[in-house]
């Protein structure tokens, strides 16, 4: 089956760590996103990648990386100067973005990540 | 710039009466609208897209939603919720000349009393 896999579901974190997301895709998608959500707010994206080896800065970008050497995979490190951590992390990806190609994104099903 | 407005954010309905879940957007684009559902705990699911073709979309689980780019409007409805239908929905925009990026809404709670 097609789709987009994020591991783990559930993950604690001490302070002062670094944890990774996982994220990876068989969709044949170029472009791949992390959004963090809290607890009644949207979506707030964190990074993007169009391509393999490129990377953008969405808007709550402090504290976080991310890697793409592969086109099925978009790591997260929650490093430890990200404050404020708890929240629910959202992966999707979509077949491109260039002109013409409003496409629909595709969601993995989140990591609840809670700082311990 | 592109935004998204969803114009409440809590709905209540009885099971079996309609849906009506409101979205207004802005681009100065010629846009795509999207409408997702989110269970608790769980990813978004996609419902329907409007991609500049029909202007009235039929999704899945009888939902469906109007484009009307005179009100820049994408209401979210259906015609008799069910029980299973509770959960989050967002309103999403993109357009080309916003680098085709996804702008979410803030989300509507939808809950349905037996």
């Amino acid at each position: 089956d097609g789709g987009i896999t994020q591991s783990p579901k559930y993950l604690f974190r001490k302070e002062g760590q670094n944890v990774t997301l996982s994220c990876e895709q068989n969709l044949n998608h170029d472009a791949m996103y992390w959004y963090r959500q809290d607890p009644g707010q949207g979506l707030r994206l964190i990074y993007y990648s169009q391509i393999v080896n490129d990377f953008q800065k969405g808007d709550i970008a402090e504290g976080y990386s991310v890697s793409r050497e592969k086109k099925e995979s978009f790591p997260l490190t929650v490093t430890s100067a990200q404050k404020n951590p708890t929240a629910f992390y959202l992966c999707a990806s979509r077949k491109g973005i260039r002109p013409g190609m409003n496409t629909e994104a595709f969601f993995g099903q989140g990591t609840r990540l809670t700082v311990v | 710039a592109q935004s998204v407005t969803q114009l409440d954010s809590h709905v209540s309905v009885s099971e079996g009466t309609p849906v009506l879940l409101r979205c207004n957007y802005s681009s100065s684009y010629s846009p795509s609208l999207f409408w997702y559902v989110q269970h608790p705990n769980k990813g978004l699911q996609l419902l329907l897209k409007y991609t500049s073709a029909a202007t009235l979309v039929k999704g899945i689980n009888g939902f469906e939603a109007e484009f009307k780019k005179s009100e820049t409007s994408f209401h979210l409805t259906k015609p008799s919720a069910h029980m299973s239908d509770a959960a989050e929905y967002f309103c999403v925009v993109s357009a080309n000349n916003a680098g085709n990026m996804l702008t979410f809404g803030g989300g509507t709670r939808l809950m349905v009393k037996p």
